[in-house]
């Protein structure tokens, strides 16, 4: 079974600062890794798909890497800003399913 | 290019009935996803659905039925609510039977008194 787990819970940063949001799976049988952005109440919106085959990827001040052997990706925001505060989930899809992470709540202080 | 929707937005139902939720697919995708997320957990996957046959399942009970139509809309069916399906219900479609991108509509949030 996928177990998925997203570190850490929470976190808070002032503007401008990089975030690094952590994700770890554990089963390296994956078709591709996505993160995901989720607002207060609202359903997810895709940030960055990752093929199991890829490395990297990046959209805009968002990049995302990872490494399938170890199990992990990470997602880094650049020069954050207060729009960015949300909880961000990855989630790795497996034959048929995304198998989520609990997600990591941001909260970017102006 | 529309995308995923859902309705209703938010519905209160007692413990015990059944209900019944929607989703319309982006245009262009035949396979459509369930998840249900609980306050503060990830979403858990309910079941999948592709060209109109259930492609997978996950741990749910059969109380937890679905359905998609020719159009590739689909329908997520509760029996027997209980308190513990309070939860937002998530939709996601994605074409070439699920093996790319997942995109998912706003969800239905359920609340079971």
């Amino acid at each position: 079974k996928q177990e998925v787990t997203q570190i850490p819970a929470a976190l808070s940063v002032p503007e401008g600062e990089n975030l690094v949001l952590n994700c770890s799976f554990t089963d390296s049988a994956i078709y591709n890794l996505q993160w995901f952005r989720q607002d207060p109440g609202k359903g997810l919106t895709s940030l960055l798909l990752i093929q199991s085959s890829q490395r990297e990827q990046t959209s805009g001040r968002l990049n995302a890497s990872l490494d399938k052997s170890s199990g992990r990706s990470t997602l880094y925001i650049a020069a954050s800003q207060p729009g960015d505060s949300a909880t961000y989930l990855c989630a790795v899809r497996g034959d048929y399913k995304l198998s989520f992470g609990a997600g990591t709540t941001v909260t970017v202080r102006a | 290019e529309t995308g995923v929707t859902q309705s209703p937005t938010h519905l209160i139902k007692t413990r015990g009935q059944q209900v019944t939720l929607r989703c319309s697919s982006q245009s262009g995708h035949n396979t459509v996803s369930w998840y249900q997320q609980a306050l503060g957990q990830g979403p858990q996957f309910i079941f999948q659905y592709y060209r109109e046959e259930e492609n997978g399942r996950g741990n749910f009970p059969p109380r937890f039925s679905g359905l998609q139509f020719p159009n590739y809309s689909s329908e997520l069916n509760v029996n027997a609510l209980e308190l513990d399906d309070s939860a937002l219900y998530l939709c996601a479609s994605s074409p070439l039977g699920g093996a790319d991108e997942q995109y998912f509509g706003p969800g239905t949030r359920l609340t079971v008194t």
